[in-house]
């Protein structure tokens, strides 16, 4: 089973922060990371398929970075919205898995 | 079209009843996925079929039966199931089953079983 821990939990923040959470792995034969935002009462939908080390994706005012290495990646939101307001997963696949593992997600309230 | 389509979204039966669940996408993609939910756990994999055949199945019990009749559409057939099967049921679809593509999920079926 592949451990993956998401950071913080759950988070609040006012409209219009910048805020950012961690998803971490094991470095070990990685192969791919996922993220996804799942919006309540809505299906979980894809924001970045990250495959290097050092890659770095944006989406609008979401952005997200990944270090293979170390076993991490950070996703960033610039300038919070209220309709940020989601669970963000991350999941990430090691080579010798045969799929995804998600993470318990970081629940992220914006407030108006 | 980039919708998954799932029905029903919501099930209530008993545990002698057998239902089942469907998944439809029309995005030409050769994986699908169906993931278990419990509240504030993450989704965890059941099964995937690859070009139509089963290639995954994470040791999920035999009252739980999946099918594939096309490239798509995707059942979840149910039988004699137990109340702490009662889950938030995903079906899910990508172009490649290797992780490398991202992922396209259904609004899921609320399963409750009595």
């Amino acid at each position: 089973i592949l451990n993956v821990e998401q950071s913080p939990q759950s988070l609040h923040v006012q409209e219009g922060d910048s805020t950012n959470f961690t998803c971490s792995f094991p470095s070990s034969n990685f192969y791919a990371l996922h993220w996804y935002r799942w919006e309540t009462a809505k299906s979980p939908e894809a924001l970045f398929v990250m495959t290097l080390n050092g890659d770095e994706k944006k989406k609008g005012r979401i952005s997200a970075t990944l270090n293979t290495k170390e076993g991490y990646s950070y996703l960033y939101i610039k300038g919070s919205q209220p309709e940020d307001s989601a669970t963000y997963l991350c999941a990430p696949r090691r080579g010798s898995a045969r799929q995804l593992t998600f993470g318990s997600g970081t629940q992220l309230t914006v407030l108006p | 079209d980039t919708e998954v389509t799932q029905t029903p979204k919501h099930l209530v039966m008993g545990m002698t009843n057998k239902k089942s669940l469907k998944c439809e996408q029309h995005m030409g993609h050769r994986a699908m996925y169906w993931y278990k939910q419990k509240a504030k756990k993450p989704p965890e994999l059941m099964f995937v079929y690859s070009y139509e055949k089963l290639s995954i199945n994470e040791s999920v019990p035999s009252r739980f039966s999946p099918e594939c009749p096309n490239s798509s559409l995707l059942n979840l057939h149910l039988h004699a199931l137990q109340p702490e099967d009662s889950a938030l049921y995903l079906c899910a679809s990508s172009h490649s089953g290797d992780g490398t593509t991202e992922a396209f999920f259904g609004q899921g079926t609320r399963l409750t079983v009595v």
